[in-house]
């Protein structure tokens, strides 16, 4: 059973500040997914990472891939407030119904 | 916006009576997905369908059913709601190409008293 951990699941921060959010999952897998929540809102598409060494960049956000470590990271550079929100990594387990499995969600405040 | 949209987007039930909620799509995509949301545990998948009349459960299926008559909607049933149904409730579509994302409609909030 694939298990998707996200640490740490909440983070306050200062503005201006660098920080990484981690995402290790349990079995292989070459697709992972990044999203945002506001809260009361829906989730937004961040990245989509689909090999190995994979490496997106959105403004102030970047997502990178080591499918041999089972490991993504999303680092956050020079924080801005707008930032905060809800963010989720989740892994393709491989199967045809492009199922995928969730972390539990990392809570981002970036203080002022 | 992928064309998604849920309804209703809030509802209050009391336990005991049967709940449907529904999601439709404009954009004829084939696969469909049901979500439940709650604090501490993500996003956990209750039902998905890969075509019209095909359906599989997920990792929260109990208590819950669906149907799909139509490319354009997936329906989800709490045939007898209870108080550990109350979620947050989303559904997600993706497109047919393998790799990509799943896009979210907007969520129904269901609180069963």
């Amino acid at each position: 059973e694939l298990k998707v951990e996200q640490n740490p699941l909440f983070l306050s921060m200062q503005e201006g500040k660098n920080y990484t959010i981690y995402c290790n999952y349990s079995t292989t897998s070459d697709r992972l997914y990044w999203y945002r929540q506001d809260p009361g809102k829906s989730l937004e598409s961040l990245f989509v990472l689909l090999s190995n060494g994979a490496v997106k960049q959105e403004g102030r956000l970047m997502a990178s891939l080591d499918t041999k470590a089972r490991l993504s990271t999303l680092h956050i550079t020079a924080a801005v407030h707008d930032l905060s929100a809800t963010y989720f990594c989740a892994v393709d387990i491989g199967t045809r119904d492009d199922k995928i499995i969730f972390g539990k969600g990392t809570r981002l405040h970036i203080l002022p | 916006d992928a064309g998604i949209t849920q309804s209703p987007r809030h509802k209050v039930t009391e336990t005991g009576t049967p709940v449907t909620l529904r999601c439709h799509q404009t954009e004829n995509h084939r696969y469909m997905y049901w979500y439940r949301q709650d604090p501490g545990h993500g996003l956990r998948l209750i039902h998905y369908s890969y075509g019209v009349k095909d359906t599989d459960k997920g990792e929260v299926s109990d208590g819950y059913s669906v149907s799909r008559s139509k490319t354009e909607d997936f329906l989800l049933t709490l045939e007898s709601a209870t108080s550990s149904q109350t979620s947050v409730y989303f559904c997600a579509i993706t497109p047919t190409a393998q790799g990509l994302e799943q896009y979210f409609g907007p969520g129904t909030r269901l609180t069963v008293t």
